[in-house]
């Protein structure tokens, strides 16, 4: 089975700084599709953001921004000016089969 | 309001008892699935239907079936409970494949 690693089970940052979530992911696949999720304490799962695999920009959202690297298969979320309502587990789908990581709870300090 | 439906949202019942786990949306789709979700593993998906009357397992479907007879509604039906059966499920659907997955509000399974 295709595996995905979300390797920070999790992490902590300071209300309006940055942090990036890892991903990495395994696929034989040339042409994908990748997301994240993100599930707040109310469970909704909703989607943050999508990217392309043969698109080689890298998508952005608002404040959030992906940095993919399809060679190394790794696909990781950055948050810049964190906000409170950013916390929350996030989880990453990177492939069109649509497993998910074991997510990244992450936490806002104010 | 476009919106995927669970019922219902927590259920304590006992080892061997049949429950269903309704599932409905009211955006169309023709992509619909069952992930269950644990305290390190994430989602897991358990059933998906790529449209009526087609249905595939996922990764962990022993336990559990589903039917798709409409393209709204994809139950999960849990034939014999077991402990091992207690999560957090959610149901997902959308437009197309591979796509943005629209999720329920989540179903709190506990299996004594």
């Amino acid at each position: 089975a295709q595996t995905v690693t979300q390797s920070q089970p999790e992490m902590s940052v300071q209300e309006a700084e940055t942090v990036t979530l890892s991903c990495t992911y395994d696929t034989s696949e040339s042409d994908y599709y990748l997301f994240w999720y993100k599930q707040p304490p109310s469970r909704q799962m909703i989607l943050v953001i999508r990217q392309e695999a043969y698109k080689q920009q890298n998508a952005t959202e608002n404040r959030f921004s992906v940095n993919f690297q399809k060679a190394a298969k790794s696909f990781s979320l950055k948050i810049s000016d964190s906000q409170l309502g950013d916390a929350a587990m996030y989880f990453c789908a990177p492939n069109n089969d649509m497993r998910f990581g074991a997510g990244t709870r992450l936490t806002v300090k104010p | 309001e476009a919106q995927v439906t669970q019922n219902p949202r927590y259920l304590i019942t006992v080892t061997g008892k049949k429950l269903t786990v309704t599932c409905s949306q009211n955006m169309n789709h023709e992509y619909m699935s069952w992930y269950r979700q644990d305290p390190g593993l994430g989602l897991r998906q358990i059933y998906y239907s790529m449209n009526v009357e087609v249905t595939d397992k996922g990764d962990v479907p022993e336990g559990y079936k589903v039917s798709r007879k409409e393209k709204r509604n994809f139950p999960l039906i849990l034939e014999s409970p077991s402990p091992n059966q207690t999560s957090l499920y959610f149901c997902a659907s959308g437009q197309a494949w591979p796509g943005e997955l629209f999720f329920g509000e989540g179903s709190r399974l506990t299996v004594l």
